[in-house]
């Protein structure tokens, strides 16, 4: 099962949008609605933000949304602070694994 | 508040076995699935397997031939035993509670293990 692919690094300015892409196949992010985020800060653990593919757990922020177009799902991040600097994962159920991460991405907010 | 906190040894000798343990404190043990995940800067986010209270497990089929997960009920805890470690498991291994939403929800603090000869 390959990771599923995310940009390297992506860059905003303070209260900007952007967005992070994360592509599979149809056997995983195109197969089900099973996609969810996590953030991450050096030396701790990931958090989940989006799981379902759109839906928030309690207490994350609402500047975090999640969507999915055919095997390419995607987060975005709007109103950037300088809080949101971290590294971002997606994940997928598959039918192999039954799980699989993305290749992560770097946000740098400038 | 769910709190997972996992234990064991931090360096390996190539061709020992690994050995890690996940405390869970503050949520039902029997209601769900628990994982384990490993991060290296190669490969990133690695998925291992899951196993819930009844000792039903799910693995990631590229590692199964080398893992061991086990469940200890009476004490709310789950291990995972990683055979014949070489330079390439050099990792920081993480426990998970699965979710029911195929999300991981809460993690453990993660814990390096090295091995090196």
């Amino acid at each position: 099962q390959s990771a599923l692919t995310q940009p390297a690094s992506v860059s905003g300015s303070p209260g900007q949008s952007i967005t992070i892409s994360c592509t599979g196949t149809n056997s995983d992010v195109g197969g089900y609605n099973f996609v969810s985020w996590y953030q991450q800060y050096p030396g701790k653990a990931p958090k989940l933000i989006i799981y379902e593919v759109s839906s928030r757990p309690s207490g994350v922020s609402n500047r975090f949304s999640g969507s999915k177009s055919g095997n390419t799902a995607s987060l975005t991040i709007s109103g950037l602070q300088a809080e949101d600097e971290a590294d971002y994962y997606c994940s997928s159920y598959t039918t192999s694994s039954p799980f699989v991460f993305g290749t992560g991405t770097e946000v740098n907010v400038l | 508040q769910v709190q997972l906190q996992l234990w064991g040894a931090g360096l390996l000798k190539p061709s020992e076995t690994l050995s890690l343990t996940c405390g869970v404190y503050g949520e039902s043990f029997s209601t769900y699935y628990w994982s384990w995940i490993r991060q290296t800067p190669e490969k990133g986010l690695e998925w291992f397997g899951e196993i819930n209270s009844s000792g039903n497990i799910n693995f990631n089929p590229s590692l199964k031939s080398r893992v061991t997960i086990s469940i200890d009920t009476s004490k709310n805890q789950y291990s995972l035993k990683l055979y014949s470690v070489t330079a390439a498991d050099t990792a920081v291994y993480y426990c998970a509670k699965s979710s029911g939403w195929f999300a991981f929800d809460y993690w453990g603090q993660g814990s390096l293990v090295t091995v090196s000869s």
